[in-house]
């Protein structure tokens, strides 16, 4: 199956919100509320921000939400801080026992 | 609290097979299910595959069918992925990750280990 995609890049200043975009297709983001978040700073293991679409894990600040409409799922930071910095990476279950990551976006925190 | 360590760096010639292992700790090992993730360098994560440390078939993504396999062994809280006929392009850094909830299989892993290095020249 082919990757979600996400824009290569976003960014946004200190205080500000910005959001982030995962596209599909009906067999993989339409079709199924398993959508997950991650956030992977440089040199590090991926950390889950969001599951099941706009679920937060226990820790994860409600800064961070994620939503989904049709084949796309978004993932919003507000009150953008420094540490935001990082990769961010969605993923959907894909059918058949499969899922499948997004490209990733580089965020940078102006 | 919750760990999951993995076997060190491997370098391999291309043809060469390699064996990866991620053992759990802090938590019911046979309750979640572990997922296959890989990073080539620079590059984005890739779904490799799902199995159920309690038993049943591991899953894997159509790529990698007929290269990759994946075993546990539970009575050492461990899993191991095996991938064969190692290319240049299998460079990457390794993931094992566990999901999130028990007895669930596709809401998001929350835990990952530290990852393995393969690197595959000649």
């Amino acid at each position: 199956q082919s990757a979600l995609t996400q824009p290569r890049s976003v960014s946004g200043s200190p205080g500000q919100s910005v959001s982030i975009s995962c596209t599909g297709t009906s067999n993989d983001v339409g079709n199924y509320n398993l959508v997950s978040w991650y956030q992977q700073h440089p040199g590090k293991a991926p950390k889950l921000m969001i599951f099941d679409v706009y679920k937060r894990p226990s820790g994860v600040p409600d800064r961070f939400s994620g939503s989904k409409s049709g084949n796309t799922a978004s993932l919003t930071i507000s009150g953008l801080q420094a540490e935001d910095e990082a990769d961010y990476y969605c993923c959907s279950y894909a059918g058949s026992y499969t899922a499948v990551f997004g490209g990733g976006t580089q965020l940078t925190v102006l | 609290q919750v760990q999951l360590v993995q076997s060190g760096a491997e370098v391999k010639k291309p043809g060469a097979s390699v064996r990866l292992s991620c053992t759990g700790s802090g938590y019911t090992f046979s309750n979640h299910y572990i997922h296959w993730v890989r990073q080539a360098p620079g590059q984005g994560l890739e779904w490799m595959g799902i199995m159920n440390p309690s038993g049943g078939r591991p899953t894997f993504a159509q790529k990698f069918q007929g290269r990759v396999t994946m075993t546990r062994a539970t009575s050492a809280n461990s899993v191991s992925l095996e991938l064969s006929s190692l290319i240049f392009e299998d460079t990457a850094v390794y993931y094992c990750a566990r999901v999130h909830l028990q007895d669930d299989d596709w809401s998001g892993c929350d835990a990952w280990g530290q990852g393995t290095l393969v690197t595959v020249s000649s």
